[in-house]
């Protein structure tokens, strides 16, 4: 069982720069979530999906960012003109819908804007 | 709204130690409550969760959180310290069908 697999786990990129995260859930899990983490900080939470619908978006999540899950299965991240304070680490997870909220994390895609 | 809050950012005991790591919660709705782990440049792990069954959760690791309602606490406790155990604590919680929200975590220090 392959468990949360996102890439690429790190990605340095120029200031204005788009850059763009994948993340594969857990196969059988239909929901899938974006969390950011900063230094010293808990995730905060961006988004989530179940199947192919967007159900949920924070305020965090600015116009710059977009997210897609096209067939249900896999989910991208973008971020459009990246800022240094997009500088951050990117969390996918994944949950079955009926499940009692625990979430099985990914090992994290880390942006750092110069 | 719902909220969740660790007292403490950093912790620091000597290895053989009692871990107390704590976390309150703050919800109009019977929460449930996970305790995560994370070590250095990686994603969260479960150490256990409290889904409304015994109040008492015994997790990984020799962790085990126990809830008080009247209290709203989920405190994490583990009776003897190891060096393994340094890492980065983060408090969660849900009503069940909204994404998890966590708190700020807490940072645990193993001394030998």
């Amino acid at each position: 069982d392959t468990g949360v697999s996102q890439n690429p786990r790190h990605k340095i990129t120029k200031r204005g720069q788009n850059v763009t995260f994948r993340c594969d859930p857990i196969s059988e899990h239909n929901r899938l979530y974006w969390y950011r983490q900063t230094l010293g900080q808990g995730p905060e939470f961006l988004t989530y999906f179940q199947n192919e619908a967007q159900l949920e978006k924070s305020r965090l999540l600015s116009d710059r960012f977009s997210a897609e899950r096209p067939k249900g299965s896999f989910s991208t991240l973008e971020i459009q003109r990246t800022e240094q304070g997009d500088s951050a680490m990117y969390l996918c997870a994944s949950s079955l819908t009926l499940g009692n909220g625990e979430l099985f994390f990914g090992e994290g895609s880390r942006l750092t804007v110069l | 709204a719902q909220s969740v809050t660790q007292l403490g950012s950093h912790v620091s005991v000597s290895e053989g130690a009692l871990v107390l790591l704590r976390c309150n919660y703050s919800s109009s709705v019977p929460p449930y409550l996970f305790w995560y782990v994370q070590y250095p440049n990686q994603g969260l792990q479960l150490l256990l969760k409290y889904t409304s069954a015994a109040t008492l959760v015994k997790g990984i690791n020799g962790f085990e959180a126990e809830f008080k309602k009247s209290e709203t606490s989920f405190h994490l406790t583990k009776p003897s310290a190891h060096m393994s155990d340094a890492a980065e604590y983060f408090c969660g919680f849900s009503s069940g069908n909204t994404p998890l929200v966590f708190g700020k975590g807490t940072r645990l220090s193993v001394i030998a």
